[in-house]
């Protein structure tokens, strides 16, 4: 079964900390994986995905296969990323359906 | 630029009413996805377009539920016979490829649908 597993609901960090929000994925195949984030009042939006390996607002995630995660990591927590974090899967096929966790909410405290 | 916008932002149905909630995606985008958003959950896949036509439906709870998308733009998500399991947010999304949701998808404010 396609499944995404966000373990943690609430994570609170302080400011300049490092910050961790975990990912784990069940799928039959290739999956394409996404972090997407909701700031407070704002839509959800993409924060970053597996293919693109990019640095966004200083946050990476490595897909690790073997353990099949795809956990969000930052060195240094600022305030302004205190937000609703999904991570999120697609079929790398082409499929249709995107599957999200269910969230993980990060509270940066000053 | 204009986003995704949807229509109305509220609404609040008695049970066994019937509900029409509108998604303008952003203009030339081909895939549009609609979500059922839970308290306290994520979202939760509902159903697919490429164009006009609906891809996959496999997350559409029941037959009560009914999406549509008649020219490849505006879509309606219909329910009929509200029930109160029914409240929650639903998310409309839209992405510029045709490979549903491997590309980036754009969404827009969401409808909170209160079933009393």
């Amino acid at each position: 079964a396609q499944r995404v597993t966000q373990p943690e609901k609430l994570l609170s960090v302080f400011k300049g900390a490092p910050v961790e929000l975990k990912c784990n994925y069940s799928y039959s195949g290739s999956p394409e994986l996404f972090w997407y984030v909701q700031y407070s009042r704002q839509r959800l939006q993409l924060l970053l995905r597996h293919i693109s390996r990019e640095s966004i607002k200083g946050f990476t995630a490595d897909l690790n296969k073997g353990e099949t995660s795809f956990h969000l990591k930052k060195p240094f927590a600022q305030e302004e990323d205190s937000a609703m974090y999904y991570c999120a899967l697609s079929g790398r096929g082409g499929g249709f359906k995107t599957i999200f966790g269910a969230g993980t909410r990060l509270f940066v405290k000053a | 630029g204009a986003g995704v916008s949807q229509s109305p932002r509220y609404k609040v149905a008695k049970r066994g009413q019937d509900v029409a909630l509108r998604c303008d995606p952003i203009s030339g985008h081909v895939s549009l996805f609609w979500y059922q958003q839970a308290l306290g959950q994520g979202p939760e896949f509902l159903t697919y377009f490429q164009n006009e036509a609906q891809l996959d439906k496999s997350g559409l709870p029941s037959d009560r539920f009914f999406a549509e998308r008649p020219e490849g733009s505006v879509s309606t998500l219909k329910i009929q016979r509200t029930q109160q399991e029914d409240s929650a947010v639903y998310l409309c999304a839209s992405s510029l490829g045709r490979t549903g949701g491997y590309n980036e998808q754009f969404f827009g404010p969401g409808t909170r649908l209160t079933v009393l």
